[in-house]
């Protein structure tokens, strides 16, 4: 059963960094792209990152470009990502979901950005 | 950018009635390929969110078929054949075709 399970959410300062993991079971994780997408609080999605299932191509949200980063340990089977600068608007739910025969999303790690 | 547009913002409907949910698109989503990558999701109360519909009007595994998704280019539908209580849900619409990936706002279904 794929599961994905996201953990390193909690409150920062603006300006400060953070790193979120994205741990998959049940699944070859080195055979699907990996997206992180967000929630802030009572809004929409937004979409951030993906790296790609060979780890050869990444995309970013321009909201998040040259601030975030996506990297990955295919022996741990873990995807992170690298949160710089972070500011008052990354407040949000960040899922990571992988992209598969469908999408599979973990249930979210809270990021609170704030003073 | 592509925009996603979606509407309605909110959908009231009857229990066991149809819904239709409308998006477009600022540019086609016909990608080099040849497929159209336009994506239905569902995000239930409290849930993560589910992908429902790919490539226009793919079921998912699992998806009932009073789901199903229509359209072309620009212009894309969502419709529930007969809305049943577990569809309560916001509804979002997301493109693949081009980067960065974007969703649209969301449609908010309700029971009247």
């Amino acid at each position: 059963q794929v599961q994905l399970v996201e953990s390193g959410g909690g409150v920062v300062q603006p300006g400060r960094s953070l790193r979120l993991s994205c741990t998959a079971s049940g699944f070859i994780f080195s055979s699907y792209a990996i997206h992180w997408v967000r929630q802030a609080p009572g809004k929409g999605l937004e979409w951030l990152a993906v790296l790609s299932y060979d780890g050869s191509v990444e995309y970013y949200a321009d909201s998040v470009k040259g601030r975030f980063t996506i990297s990955r340990d295919k022996s741990k089977n873990t995807l992170w990502l690298q949160m710089n600068s972070l500011r008052v608007d990354d407040t949000a739910v960040y899922y990571c979901a992988s992209q598969g025969g469908t999408w599979h999303w973990g249930q979210g790690t809270l990021v609170t950005v704030s003073s | 950018d592509v925009v996603m547009t979606q509407s309605p913002l909110s959908l009231p409907v009857t229990l066991g009635q149809p819904a239709s949910i409308s998006c477009r698109s600022s540019q086609s989503l016909v990608h080099s390929d040849g497929n159209t990558y336009l994506n239905w999701f569902q995000q239930r109360p409290g849930q993560s969110p589910r992908r429902l519909i790919y490539k226009v009007s793919n079921r998912d595994s699992g998806v009932p078929d009073r789901f199903s998704g229509s359209g072309s280019g620009t212009d894309f539908t969502l419709r529930i054949s007969r809305v049943e209580a577990e569809d309560v849900a916001v509804y979002y619409c997301m493109q693949g075709a081009h980067w960065p990936l974007t969703f649209g706002g969301g449609t908010r279904v309700e029971i009247k």
